[in-house]
């Protein structure tokens, strides 16, 4: 089955304590990204990847890292949470985007809780 | 700069009647992609419809409809004789595109809380 999984799938933690969260897809999509929804903001980018040691900054990379090493693994490393990160993460994959923007599928989300 | 706004933050409606939700986007791209998402209580994001700008004929799948306008810049979404588990929110989102080309960038509006009462 063609899926983006996630994990953990929630999460409470303390500030300053470093997590990282892992997202994983099987469908060998180059383009993978991760987004925080947040109430009355919608989904906002964090990161984004393009392929295998390409990555770049979304709209909202501050305090977060990732890395792609592994063509299905996307990880969000975040080294000190903060509690302004308490949000609900979801990562996302695609083909590369050639003329259009292919579909992108989500993850089951990551609710993270930071005290 | 693209935005995308759904003014109405909640809307409740009672079984079986029609609802609208509401999307405008603003885009200076001739070319671009709009999507409808779904997230029910369970959380997770369930993809409804990508539509490209060129393509502005209305789309019809089961009980939910959608409405392109591109005079207006809105995308709208009707659910005919609504459901209890229609019960979520949706979203609308805008492809972003750079330098003349898309990308899989989504932005994304901030959702509407549709409630549907038995």
């Amino acid at each position: 089955e063609a899926q983006v999984t996630q994990n953990p799938r929630y999460l409470i933690t303390v500030t300053g304590k470093k997590l990282t969260v892992t997202c994983s897809q099987n469908m060998n999509h180059e383009y993978m990204s991760w987004y925080r929804q947040d109430p009355g903001l919608g989904l906002r980018q964090i990161y984004y990847s393009m392929n295998v040691e390409v990555t770049d900054k979304g709209d909202v990379p501050e305090g977060y890292k990732v890395s792609r090493k592994e063509k299905r693994n996307f990880p969000l490393i975040l080294e000190s949470p903060s509690p302004n990160q308490t949000s609900l993460y979801f990562c996302a994959s695609s083909f590369f985007p050639g003329p259009d923007p292919y579909e992108q599928y989500f993850g089951p989300g990551t609710r993270l809780t930071v005290t | 700069a693209q935005k995308v706004t759904q003014a109405q933050t909640e809307i409740s409606v009672v079984e079986k009647e029609d609802v609208t939700l509401d999307c405008v986007y603003e885009t200076r791209d001739t070319t671009y992609y709009l999507f409808w998402y779904k997230q029910p209580p369970s959380g997770e994001l369930v993809f409804l419809i990508r539509r490209n700008s060129f393509d502005e004929q209305n789309e019809i799948s089961g009980r939910y409809s959608w409405n392109f306008q591109k005079s207006t810049s809105s995308f709208n979404f009707t659910i005919t004789a609504s459901q209890v588990v229609d019960s979520a929110v949706y979203f609308c989102a805008l492809s972003e595109a750079k330098n003349g080309g898309a990308t899989n960038k989504l932005i994304f509006g901030t959702g509407t809380l549709l409630a549907v009462q038995p």
